[in-house]
């Protein structure tokens, strides 16, 4: 079974200060693992990918196979951040994405 | 533009009244998917459709209906529909059955039953 682990549903950061979302996840094979963010009253967004290694709107995030961790980290909080932000799990060969219960992310100005 | 189109945006019904949430995607995508997002559950799948005629049970399908009668649609369906259902449902899309690229979201559908 695949599973999704986001253990803060709500994060609070002042505007500037350092962020970091945690993800944790339970896979027996390769697993691939995704950021989605969902802004208010919008759809949820891709936001990043592991496999390509990118940084979007200052985040990153390092697949930790030893931690079983994903966490998303931005170095700066900006204001536009503030959002719902969901971990995602999926798999070589596994046309399902697992989903966390994810971490609303509010920045204080 | 590329995109994932659901419909109705809003709905509220009454119990046990027959409902159909339309998805539809430009992409010539291969895989579909329907998902409810729950407050403190986060998303959690429905049904998937791997290609046309292609269905399969996702992790909370008791109470749904789906069909993929043709590649671009793929309508989910509350025969009866029942308080519990009450949601926000976003239909997904991805260019192949593999997760590696994402999925690319709908807008959503909040549907309330009374």
């Amino acid at each position: 079974a695949q599973r999704v682990t986001q253990p803060e549903k709500l994060l609070s950061v002042f505007k500037g200060a350092p962020v970091e979302l945690k993800c944790n996840y339970s896979y027996s094979g390769s697993p691939e693992l995704f950021w989605y963010v969902q802004y208010s009253r919008q759809r949820l967004q891709l936001l990043l990918r592991h496999i390509s290694r990118e940084s979007i709107k200052g985040f990153t995030a390092d697949l930790n196979k030893g931690e079983t961790s994903f966490h998303l980290k931005k170095p700066f909080a900006q204001e536009e951040d503030s959002a719902m932000y969901y971990c995602a799990l999926g798999g070589f060969g596994n046309e399902k994405l697992t989903f966390g219960t994810g971490t609303r992310l509010t920045i204080i100005p | 533009e590329a995109q994932v189109t659901q419909n109705p945006r809003y709905l509220i019904t009454v119990t046990g009244k027959k409902l159909t949430v339309t998805c539809s995607q430009n992409m010539n995508h291969e895989y579909m998917s329907w998902y409810r997002q729950d407050p403190g559950l986060g998303l959690r799948q429905i049904y998937y459709s791997m290609n046309v005629e292609v269905t399969d049970k996702g992790d909370v399908p008791e109470g749904y209906k789906v069909s993929r009668k043709e590649k671009r649609n793929f309508p989910l369906i509350l025969e009866s529909p029942s308080p519990n259902q009450t949601s926000l449902y976003f239909c997904a899309s991805s260019a192949t059955g593999r997760t590696n690229y994402g999925y690319t979201f709908g807008s959503g559908t909040r549907l309330t039953v009374v």
